[in-house]
């Protein structure tokens, strides 16, 4: 099966903690993103990637950490930093950026719930 | 004023209404128009694309977008139970996929 996948599901975090999310796509798409979404909120970027060893801030970068050593892979690791943490975090991935001026649809992992203790 | 603003909601109709869902924006230099569907405490899917202005329509579901007044519209015809959802438009410009979403309506079809 293509997909994205994500994990855990639920994930609880006690203050001060760093928690790294996972994030796993098999459709062989160049582009990754990880979203922040809050009750009553649209989605908010943290980060993303367009390539392999490279990756951009989003508009909420503040408080988080990414890395893409892997073209599959784009863990999001939250840190002590994020004043606020408690989400749900989704991580997308697209064929490319669209920098053609293409559209090309994004597509959803099925989130992880952090919750801070 | 926030780039995308999209009626707060909660929406309850019964079924088989038609059901309209709207979102304005501010930036004139959107050019994709995205509706999405979220199931609860899952991942948004697509459901509607449309590039620039005018109508695009599959199934029950159809696409509006209105670039002169800024104005993009979701509409449901025969809604189910299974449309019962949050729905998320989002929009970008021309120069990279960074979208911009709405905070979503959440709607509950009333079998």
């Amino acid at each position: 099966d293509g997909g994205i996948t994500q994990s855990p599901k639920y994930l609880f975090r006690k203050e001060g903690q760093n928690v790294t999310l996972s994030c796993e796509q098999n459709l062989n798409h160049d582009a990754m993103y990880w979203y922040r979404q809050d009750p009553g909120q649209g989605l908010r970027l943290i980060y993303y990637s367009q390539i392999v060893n490279d990756f951009q801030k989003g508009d909420i970068a503040e408080g988080y950490s990414v890395s893409r050593e892997k073209k599959e892979s784009f863990p999001l690791t939250v840190t002590s930093a994020q004043k606020n943490p408690t989400a749900f975090y989704l991580c997308a991935s697209s064929i490319d950026l669209g920098l053609r001026g293409t559209h090309n649809e994004q597509f959803f992992g099925p989130g992880t719930r952090l919750t801070v203790l | 004023q926030k780039e995308v603003e999209q009626d707060p909601g909660p929406l309850s109709v019964p079924e088989g209404a038609i059901v309209s869902l709207n979102c304005t924006y501010s930036n004139s230099a959107f050019q994709y128009f995205m509706w999405y569907r979220q199931y609860s405490r899952k991942g948004p899917e697509l459901l509607m694309y449309t590039y620039s202005s005018g109508n695009k329509e599959d199934g029950r579901f159809t696409a509006q977008v209105d670039k002169s007044s800024k104005y993009i519209s979701l509409f449901i015809r025969d809604s189910q139970p299974s449309d019962s959802a949050t729905y998320l438009c989002a929009m970008r410009t021309g120069a990279n996929s960074k979208l911009t979403f709405g905070k979503g309506i959440t709607l509950s079809v009333r079998p």
